[in-house]
């Protein structure tokens, strides 16, 4: 069983830049499992920010960037904003599956 | 404008079927590789299966805890896409999203979502 792991909270200042990152149960991860970046507020559907590792969805903005850090894939918010406050997603392309960390829920204050 | 809209969410007993769809447009819904995720009340995102292109197959694949009792498909001439449920649990209460694949394994549009819960 796949276990996608993200940290379950995180809290950044505003402006400041935090990093949340997805990793795996046994191994590493690599961008072979394209990793991918969601952003969801409450009662809303997710909105794309990071595909294959590291592009970002139209009209994400550039404080938004996707990187393999060591073992991980990781989300960087660089000049975070109040609204930036939401769950964050990731998840992992397993060939014939996908498997979504369990979020993370980002604080802004 | 580019959009999915699910519908045909609603109560269910468990053991009953429901079967939900998802229209679009604004894209070659024909040529997209297609998706469901859902998400359990307070709970994250669970990828729920996949259906590709019919030019490429138009071949499904499901994760392990509604395989065998879901089963996806799509009508190309109608742009629609479906979710059949069968056999439901009160665990497959969820909001369900319809989503187009990218080529890069990624999510990309959404839909709003439809609730679907399951309870006697």
């Amino acid at each position: 069983q796949t276990v996608v792991t993200q940290e379950p909270s995180f809290s950044v200042s505003p402006g400041g830049t935090v990093t949340l990152t997805c990793g795996l149960s046994s191994g590493s991860v690599s961008t072979s499992y394209y990793p991918s970046w969601y952003q969801q507020t409450p009662g809303q559907a997710p909105r794309t920010l990071i595909y294959s590792t590291n592009t970002r969805s139209s009209g994400v903005p550039d404080r938004f960037s996707g990187s393999i850090l060591g073992n991980k894939a990781a989300l960087t918010i660089t000049g975070a904003q109040a609204d930036d406050e939401s769950d964050y997603y990731c998840v992992l392309y397993m060939g014939r599956a996908w498997v979504f960390g369990g979020g993370t829920k980002l604080t802004v204050l | 404008e580019v959009q999915l809209v699910e519908s045909g969410g609603g109560l269910v007993k468990p053991g009953g079927s429901l079967r939900l769809s998802c229209a679009a447009s604004g894209f070659t819904f024909s040529n997209a590789w297609m998706s469901w995720v859902r998400q359990a009340p307070g709970k994250g995102l669970e990828w729920v299966g996949r259906i590709k292109s019919k030019t490429d197959g138009g071949t499904t694949d499901y994760a392990a805890p509604v395989k065998g009792r879901f089963t996806i498909s799509r009508d190309d001439s109608k742009n629609t896409l479906y979710l059949q449920m069968n056999s439901l649990k009160t665990e497959d209460t969820a909001v369900y999203y319809c989503t187009t694949l990218t080529a890069q394994a990624a999510f990309d549009i959404w839909g709003q979502g439809t609730m679907v819960t399951v309870s006697s």
